[in-house]
């Protein structure tokens, strides 16, 4: 079975610094990795993907997150964050085609001025 | 990108009734859909995986007479929760995806309160 663990529930940061939220996975196939993001009252958003290929992974607003197979982690990563980025993060694995997810607890972000 | 819609966004029911809540695939055909609930502060579990046309497979502790799950057409699937009581009040996500597809798209959920 696989399982997800988010070591940090919260994560208080000040704007303009660097963070990082942790993930580390378990499974005994090859996974596909997931980072979501979920603002207040609101569905989830896709943040980026880890499916084949490089292992560091970017999104259009500036998180990345590397695949580090040996360590089991999957670690988002942000060199400057904003006040916008506060919210909830989640990370995910699949082994079925990146369809059915299994979740970690969740990381709340947030950014103080 | 894919779209999936999910209505209502939020609905107050009385203990004992039941509530339909509706996801819908916008611009793709959705061969699955997950269903998921969420607690406050808490993450998703999944709750049940549908295929178009047949029936839904649940998870290990989820009723499946009490949540109701149809996905009658490649866009549009519909969870009921019946005869609701007050621990049924939840964040309720739905997901869809298509064949051979790399990821899931998710709606913005629906909250339920059941007083």
């Amino acid at each position: 079975a696989q399982s997800v663990t988010q070591l940090d529930s919260q994560v208080p940061v000040f704007e303009e610094a660097p963070v990082e939220l942790r993930c580390n996975y378990s499974s005994s196939v090859s996974v596909y990795l997931f980072w979501y993001v979920q603002y207040p009252n609101q569905g989830l958003q896709l943040l980026l993907k880890y499916l084949s290929g490089s292992t560091l992974v970017e999104s259009i607003n500036g998180f990345e997150a590397e695949f580090n197979k040996s360590q089991t982690s999957f670690h988002l990563r942000k060199p400057s964050v904003h006040i916008s980025d506060t919210a909830e993060y989640f990370c995910a694995v699949s082994d079925e085609g990146a369809q059915k997810l299994v979740f970690g607890q969740g990381t709340r972000l947030t950014i103080n001025p | 990108g894919a779209v999936v819609s999910q209505h209502p966004s939020r609905v107050i029911c009385k203990s004992g009734t039941s509530v339909k809540i509706e996801c819908r695939s916008l611009d793709f055909q959705a061969t699955t859909m997950f269903w998921y609930r969420q607690f406050p502060k808490q993450s998703l579990m999944l709750m049940a995986t549908s295929n178009e046309g047949s029936k839904a497979t649940y998870e290990q502790g989820v009723e499946k007479d009490k949540f109701l799950i149809n996905h009658a057409s490649l866009t549009l699937s519909t969870l009921t929760v019946t005869s609701a009581h007050p621990e049924d009040s939840s964040f309720y996500i739905c997901s869809a995806s298509f064949y051979r597809g790399t990821e899931a798209f998710f709606g913005q959920g629906t909250r339920l309160t059941v007083v």
